[in-house]
């Protein structure tokens, strides 16, 4: 069974600083890798994801992440944040070889918080 | 492109009544569905994968008999709460596949709130 562990549950940082959100998993079998972000009331929102090839890999407004394998871990960046960052974030992971039809495999979520 | 919608986005019903919450994909045919419930401040748990034309399978704890799910369509389904109760009260947030997508990602709905009182 498959399971992911975010590390840290609040994460506060001031604005333009950088940040990581870490995120490691466990699985026994080759996984696909996903970061969400949600926004209060909000569904989630796709920030990146890790399929295959290369180990780092590059998402929506301006967030990265890389794939360690060794470790196990799909931590996420960004170089300089903003105030509209603050949301929460969650790491997924996907067993399987098939489409997006996998179950996903929820973290307990970071939240970011942005201050000025 | 990829958008899901749910409606109603809050709800609030008196116990012991049903609330039928639908989950549509705007753009997309999507095979399967997926149904989550989020408590406040936690992730999210998978309550019950969904399938166009046959039965939905339900996580491990999650009542089917409360928590009846339709996909009677490639772009709708619909999660009933059965004889709602307080502790019923949650987010409950669906999510699209796409039918033989190759992107290994699902598309999340904006989410409908539930309060039963």
């Amino acid at each position: 069974a498959q399971s992911v562990t975010q590390l840290d549950s609040q994460v506060p940082v001031f604005e333009e600083a950088p940040v990581e959100l870490r995120c490691n998993y466990s699985s026994s079998v080759s996984v696909y890798l996903f970061w969400y972000v949600q926004y209060p009331n909000q569904g989630l929102q796709l920030l990146l994801k890790y399929l295959s090839g290369s180990t780092l890999v590059k998402g929506i407004n301006g967030f990265e992440a890389e794939f360690n394998k060794s470790q196990t871990s799909f931590h996420l960046r960004k170089p300089s944040v903003h105030i509209s960052d603050t949301a929460e974030y969650f790491c997924a992971v996907s067993e399987g070889v098939t489409g997006g039809g996998n179950k996903l495999t929820f973290g307990t979520g970071t939240q970011l918080k942005v201050e000025l | 492109g990829a958008v899901v919608s749910q409606h109603p986005s809050w709800v609030i019903c008196k116990s012991g009544t049903s609330v039928k919450i639908e989950c549509r994909s705007l753009d997309f045919q999507a095979t399967t569905m997926f149904w989550y419930r989020q408590f406040p401040k936690q992730s999210l748990m998978l309550m019950a994968t969904s399938n166009e034309g046959s039965k939905a399978t339900y996580e491990q704890g999650v009542e089917k008999d409360k928590f009846l799910i339709n996909h009677a369509s490639l772009t709708l389904s619909t999660l009933t709460v059965t004889s709602a109760h307080p502790e019923d009260s949650s987010f409950y947030i669906c999510s699209a596949a796409l039918s033989g997508g190759v992107t290994y990602e699902q598309y999340f709905g904006p989410g409908t709130r539930l309060t039963v009182t």
